[in-house]
């Protein structure tokens, strides 16, 4: 079935170091959004992306949609403390609009 | 209301009962969604409504599992006959329009143990 790759699994930051996460999918995706989730809570929407080699900045946090609409990635530029959680990407394949598939996430933890 | 409200938090259960889960939608949005996420993973889609309409319920794990959102504003997740493998949070998500420019906004989940 369609599945949604997230490496890496675990990240391990310094703070003020930058921090990438990648998403791949073996097809092509309608379009891809990014969620956050803090320990112990719930996952919180960042961004859509739905153009091909699409480009979205928010702040320190650039998401970038592959030419070929299979790839994704969510880079932050001088993590902070603020910045733990666990990022998901979600991918759509425009089928159901309903049927978001979550990648497993990126742990991101940073020391002080 | 402000946000996603999702009833009980924590539900501890014994095998083989049957749980009712419920979520209060933000008002007026017209998606709701169902996810399950075990500890460690991503959410799983588990079921899709438009309004009333149960459009995708394709993620249910088995008939054990039922959906409704009778009025198109509140939901209910059954699980009958709870297996210890239900364990998991159940998170329920709502967007104002089909179109998921906006993403989904989250409760804060229903942490389901199954004893």
């Amino acid at each position: 079935g369609q599945q949604v790759m997230q490496i890496p699994q675990y990240q391990h930051v310094q703070e003020g170091e930058d921090f990438t996460t990648y998403c791949n999918s073996s097809t092509t995706l309608s379009n891809i959004q990014w969620y956050k989730q803090r320990p112990g809570g719930h996952p919180v929407f960042l961004i859509q992306l739905v153009k091909s080699g699409e480009v979205k900045k928010q702040k320190r946090l650039t998401f970038q949609f592959g030419e070929a609409k299979k790839n994704s990635s969510l880079h932050i530029t001088a993590t902070q403390t603020t910045d733990v959680g666990t990022y998901f990407c979600a991918g759509n394949y425009g089928g159901s609009q309903g049927n978001l598939i979550f990648g497993k996430g990126t742990k991101l933890s940073v020391k002080p | 209301g402000a946000g996603v409200s999702q009833s009980p938090r924590y539900k501890v259960a014994k095998r083989g009962q049957d749980v009712a889960l419920r979520c209060d939608p933000i008002s007026g949005h017209v998606s709701l969604f169902w996810y399950q996420q075990a500890l460690g993973q991503g959410p799983e889609f588990l079921t899709y409504f438009q309004n009333e309409a149960q459009l995708d319920k394709s993620g249910l794990p088995s008939d054990r599992f039922f959906a409704e959102r009778p009025e198109g504003s509140v939901s209910t997740l059954k699980i009958q006959r709870t297996q210890q493998e239900d364990s998991a949070v159940y998170l329920c998500a709502s967007s104002l329009f089909p179109d998921r420019a906006w993403g989904y906004t989250f409760g804060s989940g229903t942490r389901l143990t199954v004893v």
